[in-house]
């Protein structure tokens, strides 16, 4: 069954560090989401992407955190500098067609903790 | 802005029982309902989808109910079984992408 590949799976990092995490949806899928989940709450929107394009990043901090999804395939988040309310679990997904209520297949996820 | 509410932060229930979580919505009409399966330290997994024009949705022992006047929705496992323990996650559709509750943890004591 294909998978949403992410990496680091763990990743901790000192504040003021650069970190970047790296997600692979499954092929063909042309939307990617990436999402933050703090421990006990349900996962929030950070960017979506449909192909190399950006549909909403609305909740994205834009001023420490970046993303792109160059070609429209993998897709990387970045975070410079890291904060230490940024320590949560990343996670990235991808979906056939929302729009018609596929559901979207989420990766393990990358859990960050910055010290 | 809309509000998902996933009533019991856990539900401890006896194997062999039906489990029923709830998700309540207020200020929104999502056009679809899903619902997703997290285990500790994973992403969540997709396992059911329910549209508003929709009452009920059945997949093996799972069962989604979608209340668009109550702006509730409700998944039913039945027959529980202690490998069905994990975080249930209530998500509605929005304009391009899905706002999720906060989950409820269900724990199926053998």
């Amino acid at each position: 069954e294909a998978e949403v590949a992410q990496s680091p799976r763990y990743k901790i990092t000192e504040k003021s560090q650069a970190v970047a995490f790296w997600c692979d949806p499954i092929s063909g899928h042309a939307t990617l989401y990436w999402y933050r989940q703090i421990l006990g709450q349900g996962p929030e929107l950070l960017v979506q992407f449909q192909d190399e394009s950006v549909v909403d990043d609305s909740q994205l901090p834009k001023d420490r955190f970046s993303a792109e999804r160059l070609k429209g395939v993998d897709s990387t988040l970045k975070i410079q500098p890291a904060e230490l309310g940024d320590s949560a679990m990343y996670l990235c997904a991808s979906s056939l067609d929302v729009q018609r209520g596929y559901g979207y297949t989420f990766g393990s996820g990358t859990r960050l903790t910055v010290v | 802005s809309q509000k998902i509410e996933q009533n019991s932060e856990a539900l401890n229930i006896q194997e062999g029982k039906t489990a029923t979580l709830t998700c309540n919505y207020t200020n929104y009409s999502p056009a679809y309902l899903q619902w997703y399966r997290q285990d500790p330290g994973r992403g969540p997994v997709f396992l059911l989808l329910i549209r508003e024009n929709e009452k009920e949705k059945r997949k093996e022992r799972l069962k989604v109910t979608f209340d668009t006047t109550l702006k509730q929705s409700l998944f039913h496992i039945t027959a529980s079984q202690p490998a069905d323990s994990a975080t249930y996650l209530c998500a509605l559709s929005g304009a391009n992408n899905l706002f999720f509750g906060t989950g409820t943890r269900l724990t199926v004591i053998p």
